[in-house]
């Protein structure tokens, strides 16, 4: 059974950059058949994509933050990752790793990671 | 502002049939698929419906449709245990973008 779990430091200072991994355990991120993306959750909000990565690298970013987020994959650890620079305290949310198809809908989610932004 | 549209709220007592819509546009819900979250007191998202099918150890008293740019989440048979936020997703081929809808909260009476 395919399982996701994120991992990562739970505070970031302003206008750091937050990292954040996706360990992803009974089953390939090579596999053809599907994207690896993130979400996020802001307290007491709704939720929003960040981005999704395929097995051959091509990513599709949130337009509203595109300039901000790196979505990688590091196939030898069966990981993936999120970068997001220049972080602010709008950014402090649940993080969510997640397993898409093709139309890169989330169908599996990791249990979330809680990140807050603060000096 | 959302790019597709649910209620805010949604109420029905246990055993009541109940449906949750998501409206969007032809650029999204007209032409993809749409997948369901159950999120329980900000725990994380569980998928409960994605397109027609539904998901392993989703109970069958779940189903989705589709019509034009509105899809539905039909809970049939309500039970105490489906009081969540449910919200809507799909892909948006005009914005690039995974788009979701605002969120529904669900309380069973």
């Amino acid at each position: 059974q395919l399982q996701l779990q994120e991992s990562g430091p739970g505070l970031v200072k302003p206008s750091e950059t937050l990292s954040l991994t996706c360990t992803v355990s009974g089953g390939s991120i090579s596999s053809s058949s599907y994207y690896w993306g993130w979400i996020r959750q802001p307290p007491g909000k709704g939720l929003e994509w960040i981005g999704s990565i395929y097995y051959t690298g091509s990513t599709y970013y949130n337009p509203s933050l595109t300039s901000r987020v790196t979505v990688s994959l590091h196939t030898s650890k069966n990981q993936f990752s999120l970068k997001l620079s220049s972080v602010t305290a709008a950014d402090t949310a649940v993080y969510y790793c997640s397993r898409g198809g093709l139309d890169l809908v989330a169908t599996i989610w990791g249990q979330g990671a809680l990140v807050a932004v603060s000096s | 502002q959302s790019a597709l549209t649910q209620e805010a709220s949604v109420s029905g007592t246990v055993g009541q049939k109940v449906t949750l819509s998501c409206t969007g546009n032809s650029n999204n819900i007209g032409t993809y698929a749409v997948g369901w979250y159950q999120q329980i007191s900000h725990g994380a998202p569980k998928t409960v419906m994605f397109g027609n099918s539904l998901p392993s150890g989703i109970p069958d008293r779940f189903s989705g449709s589709k019509s034009g740019t509105t899809a539905s989440l039909t809970i049939s048979g309500l039970q105490p245990e489906d009081e969540a936020d449910y919200y809507c997703s799909t892909w948006d081929n005009s914005l690039s973008a995974v788009v979701f809808g605002g969120g529904t909260k669900l309380t069973v009476l």
